[in-house]
């Protein structure tokens, strides 16, 4: 299952309101899953189940979709919050990520 | 606390083959499913691998398939990735790292722990 994320970079000030998209090749149900990385760091899970929020997560990020399309959303960009964004699906083996997306400051 | 930690990654030719260990600390190891996830740099992440609890199951990536075997020794909490007849484009970070909640029960996950990641080169 291929999964597809636009826009692929994004510029945008604090305090914005972001959303990313990722949509599935083929429907996926809800087992999607977002993660945010930072410059040589590991990969951090935000999201899981397309809306579930991961324990410690701030009540800014959230999720939503099921089927073929996802979207994350930031609802106030914060400085920490710069970084690439990536999902994957865990409903179908092989499991797969989607390209990312990469927000960076205006 | 839990602890995953990669290691055994290094410059290999092309063609050779290398094995990656994982040591897990800090949680029932045994109970969960558990993921390899490798980035080159400046690139996207890709999935590699997974291995089920108790290792009956495991699935791999269509770019790894047949060259790259997953497991795991429950008794030494530890995982491995065999990975056989490497190309420069299997060079990257290695990532262990408990999987995301999903519908398959044994892929059962702790919740989110990643490794530090170890860095294969592949080079002549």
């Amino acid at each position: 299952i291929q999964l597809t994320q636009s826009p692929s970079s994004l510029s945008a000030s604090v305090g914005d309101r972001v959303t990313i998209t990722c949509r599935a090749s083929q429907g996926i149900r809800s087992y999607l899953a977002w993660y945010q990385q930072k410059p040589g760091k590991a990969p951090k899970l935000l999201i899981y189940a397309a809306s579930t929020l991961q324990s410690g997560v701030p009540s800014r990020f959230s999720g939503s979709g099921s089927g073929t399309d996802f979207t994350l959303t930031i609802s106030s960009l914060q400085p920490e919050d710069f970084a690439a964004y990536y999902c994957q699906q865990v409903n179908s083996y092989p499991w797969t990520f989607g390209q990312g997306t990469k927000v960076e400051i205006k | 606390q839990v602890q995953l930690v990669e290691s055994g990654g290094g410059v290999v030719q092309p063609g050779r083959s290398l094995r990656l260990s994982c040591a897990a600390s800090g949680f029932s190891f045994s109970n969960y499913g558990i993921q390899w996830v490798r980035q080159a740099p400046g690139m996207a992440l890709e999935w590699v691998a997974v291995i089920s609890y108790d290792g009956s199951k495991n699935y791999y990536a269509d770019s790894v398939k047949g060259r790259f075997t997953i497991s795991r020794d429950n008794a030494r909490n530890t995982l491995y990735l065999q990975m056989n007849s490497l190309r420069a484009e299997d060079a990257a970070v290695y990532y262990c790292a408990t999987p995301p909640p999903g519908w398959d029960a044994v892929m059962a996950t702790l919740g989110d722990y990643w490794g530090q990641g170890t860095l294969v080169t592949v080079s002549s």
